[in-house]
């Protein structure tokens, strides 16, 4: 069974550019969520989708960030304009329920550099 | 809020030596504990979860960690070290009334000497 996928593996882009990350989700995994590690600090939650409707967006850091999951199958998470701040690894996780014994599956992560 | 601090940024051990890998957590009610490991290019892989069930919880690869509310830790071990256990670790709890919402601590990262 494959994994978690996330594409690009690394990006490189210019501040005031916009970037967009692409999660592929376990196949059948309803519950998809992002994760951002910053340079030097801990890896936080972002955003939670349960199918297709955001469940909790209260960890996305401003209006720069916009994630979607149409059709409830892979999501993806656009930053515009981005900023220098902005550079770090994002990571999408996916899992079948949403309690606390399901487990989060997580991808190798994108890793975002703004230059 | 709940939060966890990993005591160690760096840990170096030789191979064939016992791991220990320390965390303490805060939490005002009785938590879910996870150990996260992450080897370079790849994603981050579940090691174990305390969930209020044992606290001894054993997890893969020989890894097994104690849940000691008394002590609010939750430390990792492993009795032999090998050297496909160079990697990062990440202590993680859950957060109350959100368990799909996960804390990460700082994460500590492990290297084996031969």
């Amino acid at each position: 069974e494959a994994g978690v996928t996330q594409f690009p593996s690394h990006s490189v882009i210019e501040k005031g550019q916009t970037v967009t990350l692409r999660c592929d989700p376990i196949s059948g995994h309803d519950n998809l969520y992002w994760y951002r590690r910053v340079m030097g600090k801990e890896i936080k939650f972002l955003l939670h989708f349960v199918k297709e409707s955001k469940q909790d967006e209260s960890g996305m850091p401003n209006n720069r960030f916009l994630a979607e999951r149409t059709g409830g199958t892979y999501s993806t998470l656009k930053v515009q304009p981005a900023e220098l701040e902005d550079s770090g690894v994002y990571f999408c996780a996916s899992s079948q329920g949403q309690r606390r014994t399901d487990t989060q599956y997580f991808g190798p992560g994108t890793r975002l550099t703004v230059l | 809020a709940q939060s966890v601090t990993q005591l160690d940024s760096h840990v170096s051990v030789s191979e064939g030596t016992p791991v220990l890998l320390r965390c303490n957590y805060s939490s005002s009610y009785s938590p879910s504990l996870f150990w996260y490991v992450q080897h370079p290019n790849k994603g981050l892989q579940l090691l174990l979860k305390y969930t209020s069930a044992a606290t001894l919880v054993k997890g893969i690869n020989g890894f097994e960690a104690e849940f000691k509310k008394s002590e609010t830790s939750f430390h990792l071990t492993k009795p032999s070290a090998h050297m496909s256990d160079a990697a990062e670790y990440f202590c993680v709890v859950s957060d109350q009334g959100s368990d799909y919402k996960l804390s990460f601590g700082a994460g500590t990262t492990v290297t084996v000497r031969a």
